[in-house]
């Protein structure tokens, strides 16, 4: 079945500290992947995006290539800050598959000081 | 750009009571989607509407659960009776259309404890 497998969190990285939070996926079809972010009290926001092999998406210092071969889609960031504490969710959208996203289960990142 | 809205924002209720949550989606979005998220797990879709049809409730419990979009823009989820297990909030999304790669915008969610 389709599913998606994280590193389990919490987190915690010092501030300026290099991130990696790994995302390997299970998908019956071909995906476009997704990388979600969920902070205290708020909804989930796209934080970036790769919709083929090899793209790299980015955003806010975040960066995650897509790895068809290892069915990867790693979540790296050089120097995080404490304002980037937060759950980050990797997800895919199969194609043809009417916006249905498919969640994993979330990392927590703590920064601290 | 007023976001998806959700209310209320938490509840807490005994099992085998009835509860409803009730979300309004950006304006003009025609695909409103509702996820359950239990702690420690990643949501995941119950239902999905494009304007006031249903295009996928394959993984709504229909034996309890309900949902409706009557005039295509808000809509309502509903559990009754509710069960222990269904602890968990309560996430709308909507997106401009219902084709691959509509960005899902996501309400702040509706936090449920059944006791």
């Amino acid at each position: 079945g389709n599913s998606v497998t994280q590193m389990e969190g919490p987190v915690t990285l010092s501030e300026e500290a290099f991130l990696t939070i790994n995302c390997t996926y299970t998908a019956t079809g071909y995906p476009s992947l997704f990388w979600y972010v969920q902070y205290p009290g708020e909804g989930l926001q796209l934080l970036l995006k790769a919709t083929k092999a090899d793209d790299k998406g980015s955003n806010k210092g975040f960066e995650a290539t897509y790895r068809k071969e290892t069915t990867s889609f790693h979540l790296e960031k050089g120097s995080v800050q404490v304002s980037d504490s937060a759950v980050y969710f990797c997800a895919f959208i199969l194609t043809g598959g009417g916006n249905k996203l498919t969640f994993g289960t979330g990392t927590q990142l703590k920064v601290e000081l | 750009e007023a976001g998806v809205a959700q209310s209320p924002r938490y509840k807490i209720i005994e099992k085998r009571q009835s509860v409803a949550f009730w979300c309004n989606p950006i304006s003009g979005h025609a695909t409103l989607y509702w996820y359950q998220q239990i702690l420690g797990q990643g949501p995941k879709l119950l239902i999905q509407f494009q304007n006031n049809g249903v295009v996928d409730d394959s993984q709504l419990p229909k034996d309890r659960f309900s949902a409706e979009r009557l005039k295509g823009v808000d809509s309502t989820l509903k559990i009754q009776p509710a069960k222990l297990e269904d602890s968990a909030v309560y996430l709308c999304a909507s997106s401009f259309g219902q084709g691959d790669l509509y960005e899902q915008y996501f309400g702040p969610g509706t936090r449920l404890t059944v006791t």
